[in-house]
């Protein structure tokens, strides 16, 4: 089982909703990240949070917006999605600091349809 | 790009034989990864290898890394049905060499037919 929790499993959103992804984790990691991974392809990184504080922004469009309220929380907020934007999007989580990493722990991912 | 590129694309055995997957990547690294993703979930971490190191084993997993070929590979000893799977390799850069990046390749989707 993942010790890494995302909220919701599934989304289904129009291009002018609003909404947020969640990602929680509690074994005390301080490096925090969202990739986005679309079907048969690995998973791209979109941002990383080391102390709470964004470290890396992969060059992502503004209609994706982070945040880390605390070490164990990170959301993803979600505005004016293109369909193009539906993929599968994971939480990960690590001990190390970046710029190095060890083990990352990811979440079971929120799958995302734009309509 | 410093991204892996796994080989084969796929690979389908019988249950009971050895899957073995390479990874070939660009530029040099701190350390090596292999993941696994069930299809549509999320991925799980494996075996990790640093740079100064040959090879790994990690129950029925084998791991080598070859620094001057710039290549690993994956060995998976007597297969089973629940190693049905995509397996990835990830790699990072050596501290120092730009700013933070663990690469995905694209990953060998293994079947395994019981």
């Amino acid at each position: 089982d993942t010790e890494v929790t995302q909220t919701p499993k599934h989304l289904v959103m129009g291009m002018t909703n609003k909404k947020s992804l969640k990602c929680e984790q509690h074994m005390g990691h301080r490096a925090m990240y969202w990739y986005k991974q679309k079907a048969k392809k690995p998973p791209e990184l979109m941002f990383v949070y080391s102390y709470e504080k964004l470290s890396i922004n992969e060059s992502v469009p503004s209609r994706f917006s982070p945040e880390c309220p605390n070490s164990s929380l990170l959301n993803l907020h979600l505005h004016a999605l293109q369909p193009e934007d539906s993929a599968l999007y994971l939480c990960a989580s690590s001990q190390g600091r970046p710029p190095t990493t060890g083990e990352l722990f990811f979440g079971e991912g929120s799958r995302l349809t734009v309509l | 790009s410093q991204q892996g590129e796994e080989d084969p694309q796929a690979l389908s055995i019988q249950e009971g034989e050895n899957a073995t997957m390479n990874c070939s990547y660009k530029t040099s690294i701190n350390n090596l990864q292999w993941y696994r993703q069930n299809s549509g979930r999320g991925l799980v971490h494996l075996i990790l290898i640093r740079s100064n190191e040959r090879e790994k084993h990690s129950g029925r997993l084998r791991v080598t890394l070859d620094t001057s070929k710039k290549s690993s590979s994956l060995l998976i000893t007597a297969s089973r049905a629940a190693d049905t799977a995509s397996y990835f390799c990830a790699t990072d850069r050596p501290p120092g060499a730009g700013s933070y990046q663990l690469t995905f390749g694209k990953g060998t989707k293994l079947s395994v037919i019981p």
